[in-house]
């Protein structure tokens, strides 16, 4: 059994449409970030959230942090080509310890 | 913007072989850690070191694995005797300075391992 899980899988929409990509676990976090891989390429973060309810908001990205601190979600707002890419979420049990990676959203916004 | 680098980017060698990866964390960060990705799969968490000596490891991370700082600004992964199984990317991560507690975890571009 994976501690995080990512939903959905995969995911391919048209330019311009909001999607919201979900990364749920039965565990308590003290942080978790969001990251976005592209083929052959190291993540990159994109976003810590630590407290629980927590929003944040980086363009057209919205992240919520869920009050229990067990679940996060990825809002896009009028998601663009340049969205395309493997968005993956991380969570830290303790702070200090390793991040447990979930296994991804593929994201695909076709032009 | 400080980054982490990996070098080298692409590594071939042949099973029995052994390996160092390396990497250069951001500068006076803290913590370092080692995480590797086979093709299509997740990210799995291998090693952090921190203070001069492994914090956590993963059951990856057996006898076959170790991790140094030799000099202070690089951190290396040695994989004494390479598997089949070892082709993977490596990725090498830092966090936090001594100027206050960080939860953000930078990653490398890492260093892609084929063994044949």
């Amino acid at each position: 059994t994976q501690l995080l899980e990512q939903s959905p899988q995969f995911l391919s929409i048209q330019e311009g449409e909001n999607l919201t990509v979900y990364c749920n676990s039965s565990s308590v976090f003290s942080s978790l970030q969001w990251y976005r891989q592209e083929p052959g390429e190291g993540p990159v973060l994109l976003v810590t959230v630590v407290t629980g309810g927590e929003v944040k908001k980086l363009k057209r990205l919205t992240f919520q942090f869920g009050d229990a601190r067990k679940d996060s979600s990825l809002h896009i707002t009028a998601a663009q080509p340049g969205d395309t890419g493997l968005y993956l979420c991380a969570g830290e049990l303790n702070y200090g310890q390793n991040f447990v990676f979930g296994p991804g959203t593929r994201l695909s916004v076709l032009p | 913007e400080p980054e982490v680098t990996q070098t080298p980017s692409h590594q071939v060698t042949q099973m029995g072989q052994e390996v160092i990866l390396r990497c250069v964390p951001i500068s006076n960060h803290l913590y370092f850690y080692w995480y590797r990705q086979i093709l299509g799969q997740k990210v799995e968490f291998l090693v952090s070191f921190y203070n001069n000596e492994i914090s956590e490891k993963s059951e990856i991370f057996d006898d076959q694995f170790s991790v140094e700082r030799p000099d202070g600004s690089n951190f290396t992964l040695k994989i004494r005797s390479t598997k089949l199984e070892d082709s993977a990317m490596y990725f090498c991560a830092s966090r936090s300075s001594p100027s206050g507690l960080s939860y953000e975890q930078y990653f490398g571009p890492g260093t892609r391992l084929t063994v044949t």
